[in-house]
């Protein structure tokens, strides 16, 4: 298995809402990322996950809350989001921190 | 800080070979990335050069000079599916989290 597996692959989700984004690897990589990315935008870095550890929250805002329940899963959980959160959210994994990233197809989140 | 710098968009014949370069000007480096995006798909990984020098891998080839702050990725017998956005990233030796450029959007015609 060389994937790294995103679902919902589309998500609509009203302001009040609650929703979690999952990601799965199963390619024993023990770094795992959020990334969010506007259109013709480069990806800007969320989270970092270390061997089941958050190692970097890049100032995110607490409406996006991470979580690592296994060195194969990571979920981003939403909630009380804003119309400007829309974007696609990317899940990768490396074999360790750093390393050349496998990348999720994304989930394309709008928030209305 | 990462000021990571690529051409905002290029177009290019098929069969042709087109160059892509990346400066950057940062605080630290630890090697740099080059990933392929296409329209609505994730990046996909293409080449990681830490030393100088040019890393061959079929069609694609990465050239990184870290004297002077600059890689190309250089694209052969340019096909119609080459037609993507190609992202730069440099490695932050710290954190060792790369930082993406803007990418360079890549337009191959008939």
């Amino acid at each position: 298995d060389t994937e790294v597996t995103q679902t919902p692959k589309h998500l609509v989700m009203g302001m009040t809402n609650k929703k979690s984004l999952k990601c799965e690897q199963h390619m024993g990589h023990r770094a795992m990322y959020w990334y969010k990315q506007k259109a013709k935008k480069p990806p800007e870095l969320m989270f970092v996950y270390s061997y089941e550890k958050l190692s970097i929250n890049e100032s995110v805002p607490s409406r996006f809350s991470p979580e690592c329940p296994n060195s194969s899963l990571l979920n981003l959980h939403l909630h009380a989001l804003q119309p400007e959160d829309s974007a696609l959210y990317l899940c990768a994994s490396s074999l360790a921190r750093g390393d050349g990233y496998t990348f999720g197809s994304g989930t394309r989140l709008t928030v209305v | 800080g990462q000021n990571i710098d690529q051409p905002t968009e290029m177009t290019a014949t098929e069969g042709a070979i087109v160059q892509i370069n990346c400066t950057y000007q940062t605080s630290g480096f630890n090697g740099l990335f080059w990933y392929q995006q296409h329209a609505g798909e994730a990046p996909t990984f293409l080449s990681y050069n830490v030393l100088d020098g040019l890393e061959e891998k079929g069609r694609f080839s990465s050239f990184l000079s870290r004297s002077k702050g600059y890689s190309y990725l250089l694209l052969k017998e340019l096909q119609m599916k080459d037609s993507a956005s190609y992202l730069c990233a440099v490695r932050d030796p710290g954190s060792y989290i790369p930082t993406f450029g803007r990418g360079t959007s890549l337009i191959v015609h008939p």
